[in-house]
């Protein structure tokens, strides 16, 4: 079936570090990817996505190429924030929703 | 606000009790979704509905059952209830394949 895995946390980087969480996924068919974010005391929101090989999703800061052939999906941010502490899933849809176990990142002052 | 709406946003318990979780769907939204979400377990699947009727099931004990109403808002019914029943337990809805979930901004259970 299709599986999500993603780096284990937790992440500590200092503010205005460069920023990468690796995911990678096993799936049959052409599925979608998604980065999604949960902020403390808060449900997941949705960072970006990319529906397609090739395409890269981005929003705030945060980026991710849809890498087919790596089958990857790693998400990046050139500057990260005190308030981009949080943690972030890596999901694929293909017939249904899979996420990844989620990464906590911390992001010193 | 992700427009989708659940209900209480905190609940405590007492073991062996049943409660009810509500999720209104984001608008036009057909699909439901129910995930557990715990320290130890990550987040977990519970059962999905799509338009009223159940989808596709996933990790959801028997002494969990859920139900998607004609007004599209969506019921999850916990009974029997232990300590590791604890947990945030998360509402999301979908429109179009792939989209996307919406999610809401949980139930935290806690079972004492």
């Amino acid at each position: 079936g299709n599986s999500v895995t993603q780096m284990e946390g937790p992440v500590t980087l200092s503010e205005e570090a460069f920023l990468t969480i690796n995911c990678t996924y096993t799936a049959t068919g052409y599925p979608s990817l998604f980065w999604y974010v949960q902020y403390p005391g808060e449900g997941l929101q949705l960072l970006l996505k990319a529906t397609k090989a090739d395409d890269k999703g981005s929003n705030k800061g945060f980026e991710a190429t849809y890498r087919k052939e790596t089958t990857s999906f790693h998400l990046e941010k050139g500057s990260v924030q005190v308030s981009d502490s949080a943690v972030y899933f890596c999901a694929l849809y293909g017939q249904n929703f899979v996420f990844g176990p989620g990464t906590r990142l911390s992001v010193l002052p | 606000d992700s427009g989708v709406t659940q209900t209480p946003k905190h609940l405590i318990t007492a073991t062996g009790q049943r409660v009810t979780l509500r999720c209104s769907p984001r608008s036009g939204d057909l699909s439901v979704y129910w995930y557990q979400q715990s320290l130890d377990q990550g987040l977990q699947f519970l059962i999905q509905y799509y338009n009223g009727e159940e989808r596709a099931k996933g990790n959801i004990l028997e002494r969990f059952s859920a139900q998607q109403f004609p007004d599209l808002h969506s019921e999850l019914n916990l009974s029997s209830l232990e300590l590791g029943d604890s947990a945030l337990y998360f509402c999301a809805s979908s429109g179009v394949r792939g989209t996307g979930y919406t999610f809401g901004s949980g139930t935290r259970l806690t079972v004492v």
